[in-house]
């Protein structure tokens, strides 16, 4: 089967940094995304690596190792607005669905 | 730029009833996709749209049913209500010729009870 595990909970705390990790089991997919989901909203797209390595977008980066079927979102200079939940996502490839794991809720404390 | 809008964005229903929900996609975006969440969990892929054809399906039983319209909106449907359908419904819509790296747009949602 193909499934996504994800720590179901974080804290830290606000200017520090946290790293949310992804293993994966899945067969082959396109590459691996993360959204963000605050309480009573929609998911919103955060970062996508298609290719194995680094990718960063301001204060949040996402790695993917596929060899390792890893991959994690760092927040660096964490801001109490971060406190929400985080999905990590892939679609298999020769499909159309996305398959998202079950989240890891931050809390980010004064 | 409108944004994916869903309605209504609360529904009570009871076991037995049928449900139909509503998706505007985002503004120049021709594939639409439904998911279903739970409290506490990621959302589940129920089916995806396109060309007014469903193209996949998740793991969901028959009593759940959609429409793509020409517009491109679309309707999720749900038969003989269980209790276990109460969730938080989202869409999302994205572009099908688009790059695999295409993020999908999600709508705030309908929330679903059934009592």
């Amino acid at each position: 089967g193909q499934s996504l595990e994800q720590p179901s909970e974080v804290t830290a705390v606000e200017g520090a940094i946290v790293q949310i990790n992804c293993t994966y089991q899945t067969s082959g997919f396109y590459g691996l995304s993360w959204y963000q989901q605050h309480d009573g909203g929609a998911p919103t797209f955060l970062s996508y690596n298609g290719l194995d390595g680094l990718e960063e977008t301001g204060r949040f980066s996402s790695f993917l190792s596929r060899s390792d079927s890893y991959g994690y979102l760092l927040l660096q200079e964490l801001q109490m607005k971060d406190s929400a939940s985080y999905f990590c996502a892939v679609r298999p490839t020769g499909g159309f669905k996305t398959i998202f794991g079950a989240g890891t809720r931050l809390f980010v404390k004064a | 730029d409108a944004g994916v809008t869903q309605s209504p964005t609360h529904l009570i229903k009871t076991r037995g009833q049928q449900v139909t929900l509503r998706c505007s996609p985002k503004s120049g975006h021709d594939t639409v996709s439904w998911y279903q969440q739970a409290l506490g969990q990621g959302p589940q892929f129920i089916f995806q749209y396109y060309e007014e054809e469903e193209r996949q399906r998740g793991n969901f039983p028959d009593r759940f049913s959609g429409h793509q319209f020409p517009n491109y909106s679309s309707e999720l449907n749900v038969n003989a209500l269980l209790l276990g359908d109460s969730a938080l419904y989202l869409c999302a819509s994205s572009l099908a010729s688009g790059a695999s790296n295409q993020p999908q747009h999600f709508g705030d949602g309908t929330r679903l009870s059934i009592l």
